[in-house]
Parts: C-alpha cells; structure tokens; sequence
C-alpha cells in the first residue's frame, strides 16, 4: 500500500509560472514532510520540510503548504525557472531517527524557457 | 545540510563478481543509514536500514545474502553487492538522518554488471 501518494506524474510549465505538486498521505502517526528534488545521476536533495504545526513554510522561491485535516501537502515553485527541471520527490516519517521514510512516486517537472 | 559521502559514483564489474559501495556521514553521526535502490524514472525502493553495531534489517523481496550491508562505525555503512548479476545493475544510493530528523542522501552509484 502506498504510504504517500503523489501527483501528477509529470508536468510541464512555462519559465515563471508556478508549479503546483501535491502530495497525500494516511498515516497520522507522520510529523515531518520533506521534499526532495533529483537531477538526472544524482541522489536526492533535501529541498525543505515542514512539521505538522505550520500551515506554511517558505524558503526561497519553494513553498510548502500543509493541510493536516485533509493529510495533505504541497510544493509550490515560484517564478520557476528552466534550471528547476528535476524529478522532485515529497516524503514523511515520523520523528524518531530510526525510522524509515515513505516516498511519494514522483513529479517530472520541465520548465520551458 | 549535512554531507552524505557516497564511493564509487559508477562502477563496471564482471557478472559474478563483487562490488562494494561506501557511504560515510561526513560532519554528523549516523546511527542508522538506510539504502535504496532506484529504476530508471521511478521512486526511490528501500532496500535495508542499516543500523551501527547491528544487523540490518531487511525490506521484503531484498536479498540478505546478495545485498550484504554492514555498518561499522557511526559515520560509515557499506553495502558489498555479492556475485553480480547484470539484474543488479541499477542505481544504488544511501541516505542517513541527522539528529533534527532530516535524510540526507548519498550521490548515488551506478552499478552496471556486464
């Protein structure tokens, strides 16, 4: 059973719009949600996270936006820029550092010049 | 963020040899990395987590006798890839959280087996 089910698959925007991807999970025991975001080759990079006790958090030109009713979460890019074109990936774990994450599927995010 | 240090980033071996991955914390103590294999354009698949000074625990379908992972210290985990078979070739990549909670991951390596 998927822990955390992400979409869309892929998606494809113009430079400067915003990219939306969302991210849906069931597990209520989750208190940290990652995103992660991965070039072709490359491991993954922490990208920025959010605790259930914020509805919101910024860092850069990245958003997250939590909904905790509804176990959902998502990642705005604003402004995106070619230079974004990665696969990005959302997660959640619980707290304890001995626990595993759960993985969304995946977004392929291309951003046209 | 925290380092994760992954060796070697791509490695060509011979079907039924062994091939050996490092991945070492590099500015943190990791009392628990966890090891992930990744298909072409897919999500990331646990494979084990790695915890120091015990054995690791295993995901269900991972091969404990192919995919041996010890995790000696608190900063360095290997996972040796035992009699290789060009099915294992795919993209290996580690990860370890730091004390705030975050994983962090390797570079990842490309396992080919010819």
């Amino acid at each position: 059973q998927q822990q955390v089910k992400q979409s869309p698959q892929s998606l494809i925007v113009q430079k400067g719009g915003i990219p939306i991807i969302n991210c849906a999970y069931e597990n209520t025991a989750f208190d940290y949600f990652p995103w992660y975001q991965q070039f072709p080759g490359k491991g993954p990079a922490l990208l920025i996270a959010i605790r259930p006790d914020v509805s919101e958090k910024k860092e850069g030109r990245f958003t997250i936006s939590f909904n905790k009713s509804a176990k959902q979460f998502s990642l705005h890019i604003m402004d995106s820029q070619p230079g974004d074109s990665a696969t990005y990936f959302c997660a959640a774990s619980m707290k304890d550092t001995g626990n595993q994450f759960y993985f969304g599927t995946g977004t392929s995010l291309t951003v046209i010049p | 963020g925290a380092v994760v240090s992954q060796h070697p980033s791509r490695v060509i071996c011979k079907s039924g040899t062994s091939v050996k991955i490092e991945c070492r914390s590099l500015d943190f103590q990791a009392t628990t990395m966890f090891w992930y294999r990744q298909f072409p354009k897919k999500s990331l698949m646990l494979m084990a987590t790695s915890n120091e000074g015990s054995k690791a625990t295993y995901e269900q379908g991972v091969e404990k006798d192919k995919f041996l992972i010890n995790h000696a210290s608190l900063t360095l985990s290997t996972l040796t890839v035992t009699s290789a078979h060009p099915e294992d070739s795919s993209f290996y990549i580690c990860s370890a959280r730091g004390w705030g909670g975050e994983l962090f991951f390797g570079e990842g390596s490309r396992l080919t087996v010819l």
